[in-house]
């Protein structure tokens, strides 16, 4: 069975440091995808990356960074230069290729919150 | 583009009674789903549907009901409402093409509260 586990559930930081979400996952597919979603004190969810089983390219876009390690089934997030507006929950998301369902198993989320 | 829009916003419910959730997207996504979020948890998948007349149990399917007749529209329906639906429930909505995967766009949810 499919399963995402965020062992943080909370973080405090002041504003300009640097933060990393960690999610660790568990599938038995070779197949698979992950996520990572931003739901920001307004309640939506906010789609922020995907990555599939077969890319383990690491990326850097603007402030946030993602490294995904196989060998280690984590899937974790850095926040550089943190912000106010970064204060959000976070959910690391896990589905797995079954050729038609595409069902997004969710952590609990962990909640961010920058303090100026 | 509205994107995925969800009605109403907010309800009140009393033990018993029935509501319809309202799902709209104007994306001409293929997929749609419909989650449940309790206090301080992720997202759990209630139902889903892959097309217009499908759908599917998803994680947490008792004490509802769905329905797909349109490519656009995926009401979720609460019978006989219970105090352990109070929950934020959202409708996602994402196209799937084959052999690769898109993200979820989510609507803004609503709030329920079963008293």
């Amino acid at each position: 069975a499919q399963k995402v586990t965020q062992a943080q559930t909370e973080i405090s930081v002041v504003e300009k440091e640097d933060v990393t979400l960690d999610c660790v996952y568990e599938t038995r597919d070779t197949t698979y995808y992950l996520f990572w979603y931003k739901q920001p004190p307004s309640g939506e969810l906010v789609f922020l990356i995907r990555r599939n089983s077969f890319d383990e390219q690491n990326e850097i876009s603007g402030r946030y960074s993602w490294n995904f390690q196989k060998s280690t089934s984590s899937f974790n997030f850095t926040i550089t230069a943190s912000q106010v507006v970064d204060s959000a929950v976070y959910f690391c998301a896990l589905s797995e290729d079954k050729g038609g369902s595409e069902k997004l198993v969710f952590g609990k989320g962990m909640k961010l919150t920058v303090n100026p | 583009n509205a994107g995925v829009t969800q009605t109403p916003k907010f309800r009140i419910l009393k033990i018993g009674q029935s509501m319809t959730l309202q799902c709209t997207q104007d994306m001409n996504h293929n997929y749609m789903y419909w989650y449940r979020q309790d206090p301080g948890m992720g997202l759990k998948l209630i139902y889903y549907s892959v097309g217009a007349g499908i759908t599917d149990k998803g994680e947490v399917p008792n004490g509802y009901n769905v329905s797909r007749s349109t490519t656009e529209d995926f009401p979720l329906r609460l019978e006989l409402a219970a105090p352990s639906q109070t929950s934020v429930y959202f409708c996602a909505s994402s196209y799937s093409g084959g052999f690769s995967y898109n993200e979820q766009f989510f609507g803004p949810g609503t709030r329920l509260t079963v008293l």
